[in-house]
Parts: C-alpha cells; structure tokens; sequence
C-alpha cells in the first residue's frame, strides 16, 4: 500500500480559479506537510497541519485534514500562474526523525 | 533568509566510480537528511543524521552509501560505487527540531553513465 498519494495526478486551471489537491494515507500521522516543487528545483515547504488540527490557513492556501478519512486537501484560492508546479504531500508517522513519505504529486498548471 | 545549499548542481560519473555530494545545512539546525527523486518518480527518504550519526535509514541506503558531517559545517553523501539506478535528483535537508518542516536544497542531479 501506498502511504501519501495524491488525487488529481495532474490539474490545469485558469487563472483565477481555485484549485484543490488530496491527499490519502495509509497509517496514523504524527503530521502532513505540503511541499511545492518547481519544475527541476527543490522542494519548499508550504504548510504543515498536525494530527489534532483539522483546519489551517496560510495565505491563499488552505489545508484541511480528515484522520478517520486519512485524508488531507490543499487548496489554492484565486491562483495565478506562478503556483504552476507539482505539489507534494507528505506525512511523517512519528518516532525519531522526520522521515517524510511522500506522494506522486499533483502537477498544477495555471492558464493565463 | 538562510538556505540549504548543495554542490554540485549536476554531476555525470561513470558506472563504478565514486561520487561524493556536498551539502551546507542552515547553520543553527540540528537534524540532517537525504533524499533522493528518480525522474518522475516520488521522493524517497535515504537518511537521517543527528548528532553525528545516523538516526534512520531506508532500505535504499545500503553498504555503497555513505554520510559525513566532517567539519561541522558540511554533510556530505558518498556513493562508493555507483550505478546506473543511482542516477537521480538528492536532495540534502535540514531542521532545527523533529516537530516541523523541513528545509530542503535545491538538489543535486546525478548522472551514471
């Protein structure tokens, strides 16, 4: 089974329009980040909601988690063509290290 | 606003030889990583390291690979003899506490050829 897989596997929009991306997992969470990744850079941390919240905003983002789901959204609110890029969940199921398991990703493209 | 920052940015070797990746972490954390992309695949741990020594590792991260942190500044990756499927992005990371996110670098591509 897969831990972190994410729904759409690709997503084109216009600009303006809000996009949503989920997220499901297999195990219990410590916590979910998102991470945004650039075609060809690194991964930049967008957001991290812990297994005892629900709800957090940042910005245009908005994440939301569902535990009895295992499920987690991001969603992008008016989006512009610079959020163009993959974007990555990933969750870390406790213990010592943050040892992120990522998903495949959602390749988000934004039409000006 | 500090970053991880990696050397090399792209690095072509041939099949047997070995490789090393640079990585300086921002200078007040603690806890280390790697991680590496194959070409459209996930993202996938290879190792943690905190307090000069390995805390975790992935399957992935076998005899062949290596991790230093020689000088107090630099965590390095070695390779000992690379090989074709080792050709991927890595990605070097780091963190001041185990309760947040993660800063990553901008990668290191590797070719073997």
């Amino acid at each position: 089974s897969q831990q972190g897989e994410e729904d759409p596997q690709a997503l084109s929009i216009q600009e303006g329009e809000n996009a949503t991306m989920n997220c499901s997992y297999k195990t219990s969470i410590n916590n979910l980040q998102w991470y945004r990744q650039n075609s060809g850079r690194g991964l930049v941390h967008l957001i991290l909601i812990r297994s005892n919240e629900r709800e957090k905003h940042s910005g245009r983002l908005r994440v939301t988690l569902d535990t009895s789901k295992k499920s987690s959204s991001l969603l992008i609110t008016a989006s512009r063509a610079a959020d163009t890029a993959s974007y990555f969940c990933a969750t870390v199921t406790g213990g010592g290290a943050q040892k992120l398991v990522f998903g495949q990703g959602t390749r988000l493209t934004i039409n000006p | 606003e500090p970053e991880v920052t990696q050397t090399p940015s792209h690095q072509v070797t041939q099949m047997g030889q070995e490789v090393i990746l640079r990585c300086v972490p921002i200078s007040n954390h603690l806890y280390f990583y790697w991680y590496r992309q194959i070409l459209g695949q996930k993202v996938e741990f290879l190792v943690s390291f905190y307090n000069n020594e390995i805390s975790e590792k992935s399957e992935i991260f076998d005899d062949q690979f290596s991790v230093e942190r020689p000088d107090g500044s630099n965590f390095t990756l070695k390779i000992r003899s690379t090989k074709l499927e080792d050709s991927a992005m890595y990605f070097c990371a780091s963190s001041p506490d185990l309760t947040g996110e993660l800063f990553f670098g901008e990668g290191s591509r590797l070719t073997v050829l």
